[in-house]
């Protein structure tokens, strides 16, 4: 089983729609989760860090299941703009992978 | 604040010649750094982390190396290319403690012909 796992998609949705990503990951030890936005050709960029409450930061919302190891993305009223590759990340403190650990995208298009 | 660089942001280099890349953080002490090989249309793929200086773990067996000769300078380097090489490179810090969020350097975009 792979450590972090999304849907790689593409998710191809229309401006103003909703959309949400899903993430799980394997070691129960994650201490830390976040997301990270992916433009084509560029560096990843921290969108948000995820806390065990589930917080909030404009359109956008993220949760976490530590009894499910799952975590989620929502988007709401999507903006050209989003169109990226959404990257789950898992901190596991002392790891074998130094602490990060980065499932391989989901990849949001958004259309007119 | 803090800042990392990374350079140079393209490379073409031919099948067999040397290769090398340089990461700098600024404004830190002591972060733990990373090199990420992001294939086309693929995901972040870990080369190498360091959490000292000299202190180097590899994550997977292939012709590339690391060092880091400064607490804040982190090297990426090949003897010989292979086309498989090719790929977007990417550098990265975090604090040297607890779990936070990893800062990415711009990338270098490497393309071996």
């Amino acid at each position: 089983r792979k450590e972090v796992e999304q849907d790689p998609g593409p998710f191809n949705v229309p401006e103003g729609a909703t959309v949400a990503f899903n993430c799980t990951y394997s070691n129960s030890a994650s201490q830390s989760f976040f997301w990270y936005r992916q433009d084509c050709r560029k560096e990843p960029k921290l969108l948000m860090s995820v806390y065990s409450s589930g917080n909030e930061d404009g359109r956008f919302t993220a949760q976490l299941n530590r009894a499910s190891q799952y975590i989620s993305l929502l988007i709401r009223d999507s903006k050209l703009s989003d169109s990226a590759t959404y990257l789950c990340v898992v901190s596991i403190y002392g790891g074998s992978q130094g602490n990060l650990i980065f499932g391989k995208g989901t990849k949001l298009s958004v259309k007119p | 604040s803090q800042t990392i660089h990374q350079w140079p942001a393209t490379l073409v280099q031919p099948v067999g010649s040397p290769l090398s890349l340089e990461c700098t953080v600024e404004g830190t002490s002591n972060p733990n750094l990373y090199w990420y090989r992001q294939a086309a249309g693929r995901g972040l793929q870990l080369l190498f982390y360091s959490v000292g200086i000299g202190q180097i773990s590899s994550e997977v067996p292939q012709n590339l190396s690391a060092s880091r000769p400064q607490d804040r300078q982190f090297i990426l380097s090949s003897k010989k290319l292979l086309l498989s090489d090719s790929g977007f490179y990417l550098c990265a810090w975090t604090p040297g403690t607890g779990n936070t969020e990893a800062f990415f350097g711009q990338g270098t975009r490497l393309t071996v012909v």
